[in-house]
C-alpha cells in the first residue's frame, strides 16, 4: 500500500552511546519549545521543555539546546537505552494566547543492543 | 501515565457518518486541546477549549467541532466523515490556557473511515 509519510528520518545508535536529535523550527517568534517521545500505539510523552529566554536546559539523561539565531533545537540523550527507541518530535508554541503546538516531522530513534 | 484518558481507543466508521470522541483531562487541568495525527506525521492542532469555550483553532473545517464540560472533560465531534479523517486523534490537557505550560497527551483514539 501507499507509504508516503512513513519514511521518517532515522537515527540508529548503539546502546550506551549518546544520541543527538535535531529539529529546525519554523517561526522566529515562537517562545516555547517541547520535545516529545512517542512509542508505537501511544500518545506523545513529554520529555523536556525550554523557553526562548534560555539556550540550554538539562533533565535526567536529556539536554535540550536552543539556537534562536538559526532556529534550531536539539535533544541530547546520554547513555541511550533500548527503552529510548521511539519517534521523537519537537514542538513549538507560536501563539502565546493558546497552547497550540506546531509539531515537526519526527525522528525515529533506533537503539541497537 | 499522564492521567489523560480517551475513549474509545479504536473506532471504525463509514464515510458520511458522524463520530464523537471523548477525553477526560488530568486532575486540576482546565484546558483541553485536540490534535489529529495522520500515519507517519506529527500531530496537527485542531482546537483548544478553556472554561467551556473554544479559544483557538487550527486549519480544520467547521465539521470538526467540540465541547468542554464543567468538569473540564471534552468531546470532539466530526460530521460527514471523509476517508482522509482516518487518523489518531489525541487529546492534551494543561493547567493553563497560555503557551509555555506543559501539555500532557492521552493515548489517543484510532479512527478508521471506510
Amino acid at each position: 500500500g501507499e507509504s508516503v509519510g512513513l519514511h521518517l528520518p532515522t537515527l540508529s545508535v548503539q546502546e550506551g552511546d549518546n544520541s543527538i536529535i535535531n529539529c529546525a523550527y519554523s517561526n522566529s517568534a515562537s517562545d516555547y519549545f517541547i520535545w516529545y517521545k512517542q512509542e508505537s500505539g501511544k500518545g506523545p510523552q513529554f520529555i523536556i521543555d525550554i523557553r526562548s529566554n534560555m539556550d540550554k536546559r538539562q533533565g535526567q539523561r536529556v539536554t535540550v539546546l536552543l539556537n534562536k539565531t538559526v532556529k534550531h533545537l536539539s535533544l541530547q540523550i546520554a547513555a541511550t537505552q533500548p527503552g529510548d527507541s521511539a519517534v521523537y518530535f519537537c514542538a513549538e508554541n507560536m501563539d502565546g494566547a493558546t497552547n497550540k503546538l506546531i509539531f515537526g516531522t519526527g525522528t525515529l530513534l533506533a537503539v541497537q543492543p | 501515565e499522564t492521567g489523560v484518558t480517551q475513549s474509545p481507543t479504536h473506532l471504525i466508521k463509514t464515510r458520511g457518518q458522524q463520530v464523537t470522541l471523548r477525553c477526560s483531562s488530568q486532575s486540576g487541568h482546565n484546558t483541553v486541546s485536540w490534535y489529529q495525527q495522520a500515519l507517519g506525521q506529527g500531530p496537527q492542532f485542531i482546537f483548544q477549549y478553556y472554561r467551556e469555550e473554544e479559544n483557538g483553532r487550527g486549519n480544520f473545517p467547521p465539521r470538526f467541532s467540540g465541547l468542554q464540560f464543567p468538569n473540564y472533560s471534552s468531546e470532539l465531534n466530526v460530521n460527514a466523515l471523509e476517508l482522509d479523517d482516518s487518523a489518531l486523534y489525541l487529546c492534551a490537557s494543561s493547567g493553563g490556557v497560555f503557551g509555555w505550560t506543559e501539555a500532557f497527551f492521552g493515548q489517543g483514539t484510532r479512527l478508521t473511515v471506510v
